[in-house]
């Protein structure tokens, strides 16, 4: 079983419609998560970091589930800019990232 | 604040041959890593560096892989030989020495190699 799994997609989404991803995690253990975007033929970038209590930023809203193991990303009221691969990422705490295959996303106008 | 560098930005060669990678990460930051990125598919770590040290080089191919990090600063991976399914992109991360939620790496723009 994949440490880190996501739905590759690809989402199609129309402008100005939110959209969610989900993400799961194997290791009980890990002690933080973040997500990731990379742009096509771009390096990933942080987007945010996950916190147990949940965290919003702006139109994105990540949640942590450790009962079920398993990590979301919501993106509210989406732009055409948003269309990326998201990519989720665990930290076991020992500064190393396991990533997942990332989630394609694109919104059409 | 400089990013993190790499270079080449592309490289073709045949296989069997030799490639080199070349990074410099973030000033200041402490640990290196290099990821290969398949397409479709996330990065995976190849190795891991804590200044001129190596911490995880687990999934390393050694028979043909090698990085080093002399001077705990700039670092170079090697492929020799190369085989096809070598072909990816190779990504150097830098990260600050932190745990937790605040060990975010920042990535340089990688190298595309394709293995003829």
């Amino acid at each position: 079983r994949k440490e880190v799994e996501q739905d590759p997609g690809p989402f199609n989404v129309p402008e100005g419609a939110t959209v969610a991803f989900n993400c799961t995690y194997s290791n009980s253990a890990s002690q933080s998560f973040f997500w990731y975007r990379q742009d096509c033929r771009k390096e990933p970038k942080l987007l945010m970091s996950v916190y147990s209590s949940g965290n919003e930023d702006g139109r994105f809203t990540a949640q942590l589930n450790r009962a079920s193991q398993y990590i979301s990303l919501l993106i509210r009221d989406s732009k055409l800019s948003d269309s990326a691969t998201y990519l989720c990422v665990e930290n076991f705490g020992n500064e190393k990232l396991t990533f997942g295959t990332g989630t394609r996303l694109t919104i059409i106008p | 604040e400089a990013g993190v560098a790499q270079s080449p930005r592309y490289k073709i060669i045949e296989k069997r041959q030799s490639v080199a990678f070349w990074c410099n990460p973030i000033s200041g930051h402490a640990t290196l890593y290099w990821y290969q990125q398949i397409l479709g598919q996330g990065p995976k770590l190849l190795i891991q560096f804590q200044n001129n040290g190596v911490v995880d080089d687990s999934q390393l191919p050694k028979d043909r892989f090698s990085a080093e990090r002399l001077k705990g600063v700039d670092s170079t991976l090697k492929i020799q030989p190369a085989k096809l399914e070598d072909s990816a992109v190779y990504l150097c991360a830098s990260s600050l020495r932190e745990w937790g939620a605040k060990n975010i790496q920042y990535f340089g723009a990688g190298t595309r190699l394709s293995v003829l």
